[in-house]
């Protein structure tokens, strides 16, 4: 069974402040994807990343694929308020995509 | 574009009912469509695959003959939960892909509440 693991769980943290999420696997991934969702919705999108060391930036959120496609990175800059969200990492295996455990983002103000 | 729609985003039933929820893709035609279940304060757990006009694809632990997923046209999916129970009650997720692209769009979720 393929995991992946995400560190922090939870991070609670005040606006302007950086933060850094982990996404580990012991597998090898052709793509990994970051989501953000919101409660009582759908996962939103955020970025796809595909080659190994690849990095992607997003306005204040830079994310970065693993040189060996196992591990992926979520840094933000400065956060804000808005930020707040569950994010998700998810490998793709094939067709099917294999969610991370998810890292829960509270901003205050 | 690219939109996936699901009904109803919330509906709450009585323990050994059955509930349907339909997941539409609007713009686009599906080739595949996915159903997710996520359990509070939990991720995404892939239930099963389905291609329209063939049987769907389970995961490993997840029942088929209570997890009854219809995928009849290129735009729409159901899963319909049999005979719910209250541990049946979760967030389900559907997401809809096309070709070969493997991007999965997803859709808003229904919240089942089995009482």
């Amino acid at each position: 069974t393929q995991l992946l693991e995400q560190s922090p769980q939870f991070l609670s943290i005040q606006e302007g402040e950086n933060l850094t999420v982990y996404c580990n696997s012991s597998s090898v991934f052709s793509s990994l994807q970051w989501y953000r969702q919101e409660p009582g919705e759908g996962p939103v999108l955020l970025v796809t990343v595909v080659t190994g060391g690849e990095v992607k930036k997003l306005k204040r959120l830079t994310f970065q694929f693993g040189d060996a496609r196992k591990d992926s990175s979520l840094h933000i800059t400065a956060a804000q308020p808005g930020d707040t969200g569950l994010y998700l990492c998810a490998g793709r295996n094939t067709d099917k995509l294999i969610f991370g455990t998810g890292t829960r983002l509270q901003v205050f103000p | 574009g690219a939109v996936v729609s699901q009904h109803p985003s919330r509906v709450i039933c009585k323990s050994g009912t059955s509930v349907k929820i339909e997941c539409r893709s609007l713009d686009f035609q599906a080739t595949t469509m996915f159903w997710y279940r996520q359990f509070p304060k939990q991720s995404l757990m892939l239930m099963a695959t389905s291609n329209e006009g063939s049987k769907a694809t389970y995961e490993q632990g997840v029942e088929k003959d209570k997890f009854l997923i219809n995928h009849a046209s290129l735009t729409l999916s159901t899963l319909t939960v049999t005979s719910a129970h209250p541990e049946d009650s979760s967030f389900y997720i559907c997401s809809a892909s096309v070709g070969r692209s493997y991007e999965q769009y997803f859709g808003p979720g229904t919240r089942l509440t089995v009482t």
